[in-house]
């Protein structure tokens, strides 16, 4: 139990051009979901934390217009990079969990971004 | 400075070996401790949960926390090839509203 999924795994893209990564919790419910950038060697880094129905909670310095979040589902959460640059070039991980604590949110496999 | 300080690696042992990886952190308000397993390209796993210093035994895997020092570890006996990964060191404060993760060590344990 307690799988979540990611799609697309790796995503090739032009810069200017936007993004969509979906998350999905395959056999449960989740009311929070988290999403995580991991650069080459670096530390996972909160981004938002997203919970179902409402607006996404963006860390600061994360750019919300750039990082549209949408949490439609108790299942499905998704991250459009809009107008993608090579800096964004990134692994994108999301979580998700059912009592919106993190101590007990489930990671995805990550979708791996390469903007050219 | 870093809220939490984790040595990157990458820690070469043979396998067998007892595999010792340490966290540092600066902020007390710290009262949450989580050790994650990551495999390349993969989500990270949690691994141990605790949240009182001393130890907490799970098979192969011990974690311990020194809250006064704040120092935490995670010690792995008769480490297997299987087990090289990226370990992430994760603590959340009492708020809990997210998880700060360390850097994370690279370990290889070779046959």
């Amino acid at each position: 139990g307690a799988v979540v999924s990611q799609h697309p795994s790796w995503v090739i893209c032009k810069s200017g051009t936007s993004v969509k990564i979906e998350c999905r919790s395959l056999d449960f419910q989740a009311t929070t979901m988290f999403w995580y950038r991991q650069f080459p060697k670096q530390s996972l880094m909160l981004m938002a934390t997203s919970n179902e129905g409402s607006k996404a909670t963006y860390e600061q310095g994360v750019e919300k217009d750039k990082f549209l979040i949408n949490h439609a589902s108790l299942t499905l959460s998704t991250l459009t990079v809009t107008s993608a640059h090579p800096e964004d070039s990134s692994f994108y991980i999301c979580s998700a969990t059912t009592s919106g604590r993190p101590d007990t949110q489930y990671f995805g496999p990550g979708t791996r971004l390469t903007v050219l | 400075q870093k809220e939490v300080e984790q040595d990157p690696g990458p820690l070469s042992v043979p396998e067998g070996a007892i595999v010792s990886l340490n966290c540092t952190y600066s902020n007390s308000a710290f009262q949450y401790f989580m050790w994650y397993r990551q495999y390349s390209r993969k989500g990270p796993e949690l691994l141990m949960y605790t949240y009182s210093s001393g130890n907490k035994e799970d098979g192969r895997f011990t974690a311990q926390v020194d809250k006064s020092s704040k120092y935490i570890s995670l010690f792995i006996r008769d480490s297997q090839p299987s087990d090289s990964a990226t370990y992430l060191c994760a603590l959340g404060d009492t708020g809990f509203q997210k998880l700060v993760f360390g850097t994370g060590t690279r370990l290889l344990v070779s046959p």
